[in-house]
C-alpha cells in the first residue's frame, strides 16, 4: 500500500528550462511535505517543504506546489541545470498526529547540457 | 558543522549471518532514525530514537533486527540473522528535537548473498 506516489521514475529535461516533478499521496490526514534530493554514494539532502496550510512555498530556484483536494504536490526547477541531476524524493507526515514522514519511491531527474 | 557519519560503508555478507551498522549523529541532534532503503524504493522508517529512548519501532522486524542508542548520541543496528530481502541501504538520519528537517548521512550498503 504505496500512500506516497511519484508515478514519473525518470524525467530528462534541457538546461534552462523547467523541470516539474510530481507527487501524489492517498492519506487524507497528510499535512507536511518535505522533498528531498540525492546524488550517488550520498545521503538525501532536504531541499523544500510545505505544510498544508500554504498552496505554494518558494526557495530560490525551487517552488512546491500543493494541491489538497487532489492529493497532489509538485516541485519546479527553473531554470534547470545540470547539478541538479539527481533523485528527488517526496516523503509526507501527518505531523498533527505525530506520525513520521512516508516516502515516495523517488524520481530521477536528468538535465542535459 | 560536521555532517552524520556512518560505517562501513559497504557490507557483504552470507545470509544467516549477523551484522550490525554504526552511526554518529550531528552534534547536539537529539532525534535519531534508521532508515532501510531497497533499490528502486524510498527510505523506509524503520526506528526513531528521542535521545535514549524509542519513539517508534512499529516498522522494525523485531525478529532479527534490533537497535540501540545507549548514551543518547552514537547508534548502531544490528541484523541476526541475515536473510537475502535484507539487502539494501540503510540510512541514518538525526534531526533536532521537534524540527521536521532530516540530516542523512550517506548510508550503508548491504549485500546479503
Amino acid at each position: 500500500d504505496q500512500q506516497v506516489k511519484q508515478n514519473s521514475p525518470s524525467l530528462s529535461v534541457q538546461e534552462g528550462r523547467i523541470s516539474i516533478l510530481n507527487c501524489d499521496y492517498t492519506n487524507s490526514m497528510f499535512d507536511y511535505f518535505l522533498w528531498y534530493k540525492k546524488y550517488p554514494a550520498e545521503g538525501p539532502t532536504f531541499l523544500i517543504s510545505i505544510s498544508s496550510i500554504k498552496d505554494k512555498n518558494e526557495d530560490g530556484r525551487f517552488t512546491v506546489f500543493l494541491n489538497k483536494s487532489a492529493k497532489h504536490l509538485s516541485l519546479h526547477i527553473v531554470p534547470s541545470q545540470p547539478g541538479d541531476s539527481a533523485v528527488y524524493f517526496c516523503a509526507a507526515s501527518a505531523l498533527d498526529y505525530g506520525q513520521n514522514f512516508v516516502f515516495g519511491p523517488g524520481t530521477r531527474l536528468s538535465v542535459l547540457p | 558543522e560536521a555532517g552524520v557519519a556512518q560505517s562501513p560503508r559497504y557490507k557483504i555478507i552470507e545470509k544467516r549471518q549477523s551484522v550490525a551498522f554504526w552511526c554518529n549523529p550531528i552534534s547536539g541532534h537529539a532525534t535519531l532514525y534508521w532508515y532501510q532503503q531497497i533499490l528502486g524504493q524510498g527510505p523506509k522508517l524503520l526506528i526513531q530514537f528521542q535521545n535514549n529512548g524509542v519513539v517508534d519501532d512499529s516498522q522494525l522486524p523485531k525478529d532479527r533486527f534490533s537497535a540501540e542508542r545507549l548514551k543518547g548520541v552514537d547508534s548502531t543496528l544490528k541484523i541476526q540473522p541475515a536473510k537475502l530481502e535484507d539487502s539494501a541501504v540503510y540510512l541514518c538520519a538525526s534531526s533536532l528535537a521537534g524540527a521536521q528537517e532530516q540530516y542523512f548521512g550517506p548510508g550503508t550498503r548491504l549485500t546479503v548473498t
